[in-house]
């Protein structure tokens, strides 16, 4: 399973652009990547997942350069409702779900 | 429906008590989880069920005792906890047992351990 490294925290202001990056040296040929959301005293919400480029949904960009050994969430035009705790997780068909530390953003007015 | 409910949202029981944790999904999921986080920390795996049995056990003390009466179901039934075991208890689930899968996670039942 391979670990993963993200900042403790970061700060935004409304209506910027936010990328947390997530570093993730020892990532296994058939692992995946995804990103998890979560608000104080919620379960943790699916953001996006991806294996290597780019992916878009409606809420965030998943950046993947071709080593795959990070990786970058991108927030376009943050709220203030998106200030939360950000997960990255890398795991493969048979690996379970580890939660590493989590990205604190906190976005101000 | 992709919600996974969880009831109740709050519990304080003693050391003494038997108490149970619920947890329903109607997604046609196969893979169950509970998972434990304490605050400001992660959420910790603690088990996994698939097609209804379990799978994988996180060396859980045996006073948490986890059930899956059915495929929509989850049990955690609660016996003889310490003040320690106070947390927020989320429930989720997912198509398969993979970490590849989204895995639809409930709002949690806080329990506080007196």
């Amino acid at each position: 399973l391979a670990k993963t490294t993200q900042p403790i925290s970061m700060d935004s202001y409304e209506g910027q652009e936010v990328n947390i990056t997530c570093s993730h040296n020892n990532i296994a040929t058939n692992d995946y990547i995804t990103w998890y959301q979560q608000f104080p005293s919620q379960g943790p919400r699916f953001i996006i997942q991806g294996y290597k480029t780019k992916v878009t949904n409606e809420v965030a960009s998943l950046f993947i350069p071709a080593d795959r050994k990070s990786s970058t969430l991108s927030l376009p035009r943050v709220s203030l409702s998106d200030t939360a705790v950000y997960y990255c997780l890398v795991g493969g068909w048979t690996d379970k779900l580890i939660f590493g530390t989590g990205t604190r953003l906190q976005v101000f007015p | 429906d992709t919600e996974v409910t969880q009831t109740p949202k709050h519990l304080v029981m003693g050391m003494t008590n038997k108490k149970s944790l619920k947890c329903e999904q109607h997604m046609g999921h196969r893979a169950m989880y509970w998972y434990k986080q304490k605050a400001k920390k992660p959420p910790e795996l603690m088990f996994v069920y698939s097609y209804e049995k379990l799978s994988i056990n996180e060396s859980v003390p045996s006073r948490f005792s986890p059930e899956c009466p059915n495929s929509s179901l989850l049990n955690l039934h609660l016996h003889a906890l310490q003040p320690e075991d106070s947390a927020l208890y989320l429930c989720a689930s997912s198509q398969e047992t993979s970490s590849s899968y989204e895995q639809y996670f409930g709002p949690g039942t806080r329990l506080t351990v007196t």
